[in-house]
């Protein structure tokens, strides 16, 4: 398995509150990704990063902000969680963008009550 | 943006049988896709792959077709095994970042 890890895999927070779900690979591949996956939309892309401080947005980015300050950590911040952001959210690694393999971790299981 | 369309959602076959999924995109500029299987509980790992340049592509019980024409690729899976049960994605991109996925299908292979 590529080696993803994303943490927390599982959490309940309050509408309003920040959250933040941090990846973290040990590939050193270039490009990481932030999906969400909700029934009947498949994956859908939040953000991603093609550099340390390089990022761009995906299609479904509104309330949604990133960081990447080291090759191997990709974070996702929720500026304040609403219901609608109750979702699985996936990161992918990539060597190189949308022409080869993306490497998925396990997930994070967000609930927003 | 590329939009990707999966049919069916929901596949169900016997044992042995073959199962097909198909997807259409409606970007002419897309020039891969890859096909992703998802088991509960874990994240999608790709299962094969195929670029515009390569009408047919095939890994022993999995082989994939692409019509460039009619914008659209299909995953065809022969003799069917129960461990093939799963959820699984197609996606086109066009060497950028931004790969769209289709909604999925959920196929189930009863024994």
């Amino acid at each position: 398995d590529a080696g993803i890890t994303q943490s927390p895999r599982h959490k309940v927070t309050e509408t309003g509150t920040p959250v933040t779900l941090r990846c973290h690979q040990t590939e050193n591949h270039r490009y990481m990704y932030w999906y969400r996956q909700d029934p009947g939309h498949g994956l859908r892309l939040i953000h991603y990063s093609y550099g340390v401080k390089d990022t761009d947005k995906g299609e479904v980015s509104d309330g949604y902000s990133v960081s990447r300050s080291k090759t191997e950590d990709f974070l996702l911040t929720l500026e304040s969680a609403t219901s609608s952001q109750t979702s699985v959210y996936f990161c992918a690694i990539s060597g190189t963008g949308g022409r080869t393999e993306a490497f998925f971790g396990q997930g994070t299981r967000l609930t927003v009550v | 943006g590329e939009n990707v369309e999966q049919h069916p959602s929901t596949l169900s076959v016997q044992e042995g049988d073959s199962a097909v999924i198909k997807c259409t995109y409606s970007d002419s500029a897309s020039n891969y896709f890859p096909w992703y299987k998802q088991e509960l509980g874990k994240g999608p790992q790709l299962i094969i792959d195929i670029r515009s340049n390569v009408g047919e592509k095939k890994d022993q019980r999995i082989a994939v077709t692409l019509n460039k024409t009619a914008k659209h690729f299909s995953l065809h899976i022969t003799e069917t095994q129960p461990e093939d049960s799963a959820v699984y994605f197609c996606a086109a991109s066009k060497d950028n970042n931004d790969m769209r996925f289709g909604a999925g299908t959920r196929l189930t292979v009863k024994p």
